[in-house]
């Protein structure tokens, strides 16, 4: 059964500053990770999603990476702004591509 | 931009009643999927439905749930006699076919049982 683990279960920095989520997972058989951001009482953004085949994705001033070998994933986030504040939820897609295992998440708050 | 739609935003609701959950996927969109947030735990994965039937469900979807796609647009959740432990937030998402997966969510149905 795939367990997905995100530490630190919460981060607060400095506005502007460069930071690394973590994520990982149990079964390596994973066929895409997503990153998901949430707002309190909010529905789910995805963020950015990482084919198998692929090893990161970027968006802005986002990047995903992605290591099967090791079962990790970090989701960079360049020049931190208040608007990220918000928990951060990472996917894990495997065992017939429609289940998906989600993350403890991680709490973020930027500091002005 | 196309996005999910939920409806409603708040269903507050008796214990042993039937409740019906909505959700408007995507419209090219063939993958659909409900998913639940108890507060303050992990979302959690429900059931996923394609060409009108379910294609996989977890442990948590038992006889009390079920899914149906009644016309071309709408996607429902009905839980046919509602415990105060199915209080949660409700998410439905959807997907297109083809290699990417990617799923997007709609903002969720919070379902309080008294």
């Amino acid at each position: 059964k795939q367990e997905v683990t995100q530490i630190p279960a919460a981060l607060s920095v400095p506005e502007g500053e460069n930071l690394v989520l973590n994520c990982s997972f149990t079964d390596s058989a994973i066929y895409n990770l997503q990153w998901f951001r949430q707002d309190p009482g909010k529905g789910l953004t995805s963020l950015l999603l990482i084919q198998s085949s692929q090893r990161e994705q970027t968006s802005g001033r986002l990047n995903a990476s992605l290591d099967k070998s090791s079962g990790r994933s970090t989701l960079y986030i360049a020049a931190s702004q208040p608007g990220d504040s918000a928990t951060y939820l990472c996917a894990g897609f495997s065992g017939g591509y429609q289940k998906v295992t989600f993350g403890t998440g991680t709490k973020l708050q930027v500091i002005p | 931009e196309p996005e999910v739609t939920q409806t409603p935003s708040h269903q507050v609701t008796q214990m042993g009643q039937e409740v019906i959950l909505r959700c408007v996927p995507i419209s090219n969109h063939l993958y659909f999927y409900w998913y639940r947030q108890i507060l303050g735990q992990k979302v959690e994965f429900l059931v996923s439905f394609y060409n009108n039937e379910i294609s996989e469900k977890s442990e948590i979807f038992d006889d009390q749930f079920s899914v149906e796609r009644p016309d071309g647009s709408n996607f429902t959740l009905k839980i046919r006699s509602t415990k105060l432990e199915d209080s949660a937030m409700y998410f439905c998402a959807s997907s297109e076919q083809g290699e990417s997966y990617e799923q997007y969510f709609g903002p969720g149905t919070r379902l309080t049982v008294t």
